[in-house]
């Protein structure tokens, strides 16, 4: 079965306490992304990435990075969080082919 | 750079009633049109989509059709259902504009009454 997987799924940290949130598909794509989703905002890019070791930053990358060292995982790391980073945070891998993107179950993450 | 506007929500309907979501864009060149669905809870799935201009995309009694005329792909069902309540969002990918990324809209609430 097609698959993007995340976790945690729900986490509650502090300020400046870094923090990794996972992501992983099984469908060999090339292309993947992370989103934030805020209220009222809808879903912005964070960062993404066309291929393993290809990185670079999409519309609010301030205060996250990402790494691609396998084609599968694309880790979202948040090295000091910070109050404004509370958010929903969707992983998504792209079969650009077929022109479709797949959704991880999302992560929401509140920092205190 | 390239955008989406669609009508914001929330929008509630009675079951059977007509729907439409308006979604318009703008970009550069000729971009690929979709429409998203959240359901509570979950991660986005993809509803429809069009890739050229006057293409229809459809699924599950939804419809929208890509018109480059008026850069518009609204959403629209006939008969809408208690389980069709969720968040919709329009979204464009443009390869030739925004290096191919997907740019959403904000978002529409549906709540379908019984």
């Amino acid at each position: 079965e097609a698959q993007v997987t995340q976790n945690p799924r729900y986490l509650i940290t502090v300020t400046g306490k870094k923090l990794t949130v996972t992501c992983s598909q099984n469908m060999n794509h090339e292309y993947m992304s992370w989103y934030r989703q805020d209220p009222g905002l809808g879903l912005r890019q964070i960062y993404y990435s066309m291929n393993v070791e290809v990185t670079d930053k999409g519309d609010v990358p301030e205060g996250y990075k990402v790494s691609r060292k396998e084609k599968r995982n694309f880790p979202l790391i948040l090295e000091s969080p910070s109050p404004n980073q509370t958010s929903l945070y969707f992983c998504a891998s792209t079969d650009r082919v077929r022109d479709t993107q797949y959704f991880g179950p999302g992560t929401r993450l509140t920092v205190l | 750079g390239d955008s989406v506007t669609q009508m914001e929500g929330p929008v509630t309907l009675s079951e059977e009633a007509f729907l439409t979501i308006n979604c318009t864009y703008t970009a550069t060149g000729y971009p690929s049109l979709f429409w998203y669905v959240q359901y509570p809870g979950e991660g986005l799935q993809l509803l429809l989509k069009a890739t050229k201009a006057d293409d229809k995309g459809s699924n599950k009694g939804f419809e929208a059709t890509y018109r480059k005329e008026t850069t518009s792909f609204h959403l629209e069902k006939g008969s809408v259902q208690v389980s069709d309540s969720a968040v919709y969002f329009c979204a464009l990918r443009n390869y030739g504009g925004s290096q191919g990324n997907l740019i959403f809209g904000k978002g529409t609430k549906l709540s379908v009454k019984p």
